[in-house]
């Protein structure tokens, strides 16, 4: 079994700051990694995805991936309290089906 | 553009009764996936569909879960019969066709709570 590993948390930050998430994976092949955001009693959506070695930014977001080390991390910029969710990293090894992490749950404190 | 939509959104039920869960994905995405999402976990993949054909079933635990997906268009997921670790969300997701592997993007459907007393 693949193994992806998160930080359960909770990551507490407070509003305005940067949030820092991490994840690691087991799987050298791996090679697409997704970063999903889950409010308590709702599904999963999706905030990013990332390819390449290095980082990509969408609005407050940037994924961060490293390959050679097996971790892809998600920055938060100016952290709102509407931030405040449990934040699911899934990999996608090659020829094989997600892996999702089991979450970290960020809080953003006003 | 709906989204994917499931049915129901609770069920509870009692041990080694069985229960049935159906998902509408995006119109036009060929694959499907069933997930089971345990309390304080990620999700975990139990099936994928592509069009009507499953993909990817090693997960699923065939002695008692079984799921289709008739016309490749909505799916049903059943458990029969239901234990009490079966206490979870189930989410349906759906993704394009011709995505490939390692690029889709999924989108989840709001998912379905099953509590077995």
């Amino acid at each position: 079994q693949k193994e992806v590993e998160q930080n359960s948390g909770p990551l507490s930050v407070p509003e305005g700051a940067i949030a820092s998430l991490n994840c690691t994976y087991s799987d050298r092949g791996s090679q697409s990694f997704f970063w999903y955001r889950q409010y308590s009693g709702k599904s999963p959506e999706l905030i990013m995805f990332i390819y390449s070695n290095g980082d990509k930014e969408d609005g407050r977001f940037t994924a961060q991936l490293n390959k050679a080390s097996q971790y892809v991390s998600l920055l938060i910029r100016d952290s709102q309290p509407s931030d405040s969710a449990t934040y699911l990293c899934a990999v996608n090894p090659y020829g094989q089906n997600f892996v999702f992490g089991p979450g970290t749950r960020l809080s953003v404190l006003p | 553009e709906a989204g994917v939509a499931q049915s129901p959104r609770y069920k509870i039920i009692e041990k080694r009764q069985s229960v049935a869960f159906w998902c509408n994905p995006i119109s036009g995405h060929a694959t499907l996936y069933w997930y089971q999402q345990i309390l304080g976990q990620g999700p975990k993949l139990l099936i994928q569909f592509q069009n009507n054909g499953v993909v990817d079933d090693s997960q699923l635990p065939k002695d008692r879960f079984s799921a289709e997906r008739l016309k490749g268009v909505d799916s049903t997921l059943k458990i029969q019969p239901a234990k009490l670790e079966d206490s979870a969300v189930y989410l349906c997701a759906s993704s394009p066709e011709g995505a490939g592997w390692g690029q889709e993007t999924q989108y989840f459907g709001p998912g379905t709570r099953l509590l077995v007393l």
